[in-house]
């Protein structure tokens, strides 16, 4: 079993629609959570970064924690076809501030 | 800031041939990872460097490859010899060590055909 799962997609939704995407985690050493997007034929680039439990806001953009689940969220509101991209997420125990464990991405599409 | 560099964008060569790709990391930072990105594996860690030091390679996929970072602003991973499940694309990301917020840069990537 991986240690982070998360759906290829690809998700397709139109413009304006509220998008959620998904990870789950088997570690519960993780307290640091992050969000990259990856345009393609790009490197990925760091969207949100979050710590241990709880809500994070940024313009159109909240990533959500759940601990409890091994679950962690990230959600897009008034999704724009320039959001289309892949999406990565990523997580790190307290202890390794280098080694990053990434899910296999969530490729979306908003369609005009 | 020109981000991190890496080269050739593109390599196509033939199974058993040697590969050299490159990095420059972003001046100032002093980790350096090697990614592998495919559609089946999606990214997976190879090796990351800390000041220059190779601190974990555990991802290195067999003999056939090696890193080297001979300097703070530059680091090769090298495949010899190669072989057509090699084929994918190569990131190379750099940070500033240790700092709880740390974010890692990528590169554009190489995005390699063997043959």
């Amino acid at each position: 079993q991986k240690e982070v799962e998360q759906d290829p997609g690809p998700l397709s939704v139109p413009e304006g629609a509220i998008v959620s995407l998904n990870c789950t985690y088997s570690n519960s050493a993780f307290q640091y959570f992050m969000w990259y997007r990856q345009y393609s034929r790009k490197g990925p680039e760091l969207l949100m970064y979050t710590y241990s439990s709880g809500n994070k806001e940024d313009g159109r953009f909240t990533a959500q924690v759940d601990k409890s689940s091994k679950y962690i969220s990230l959600f897009i509101r008034d999704s724009q076809p320039s959001d289309s991209a892949t999406y990565l997420c990523a997580m790190r125990p307290p202890y390794n501030f280098n080694k990053f464990y990434f899910g296999s991405g969530t490729k979306l599409n908003v369609k005009p | 800031d020109a981000g991190v560099i890496q080269s050739p964008r593109h390599e196509v060569t033939e199974m058993g041939q040697e590969v050299t790709l490159r990095c420059k990391p972003i001046s100032g930072h002093n980790s350096l990872f090697w990614y592998r990105q495919t559609m089946m594996r999606g990214l997976e860690l190879l090796i990351y460097f800390n000041n220059n030091v190779p601190i974990d390679d555990s991802g290195m996929p067999e003999d056939r490859f090696s890193a080297k970072m001979p300097n703070a602003s530059f680091s090769t991973l090298k495949i010899q010899p190669s072989e057509p499940r090699d084929s994918a694309v190569y990131f190379c990301a750099s940070s500033i060590r240790d700092r709880k917020d740390n974010e890692q840069f990528f590169g554009p990537g190489t995005r390699l055909t063997v043959l």
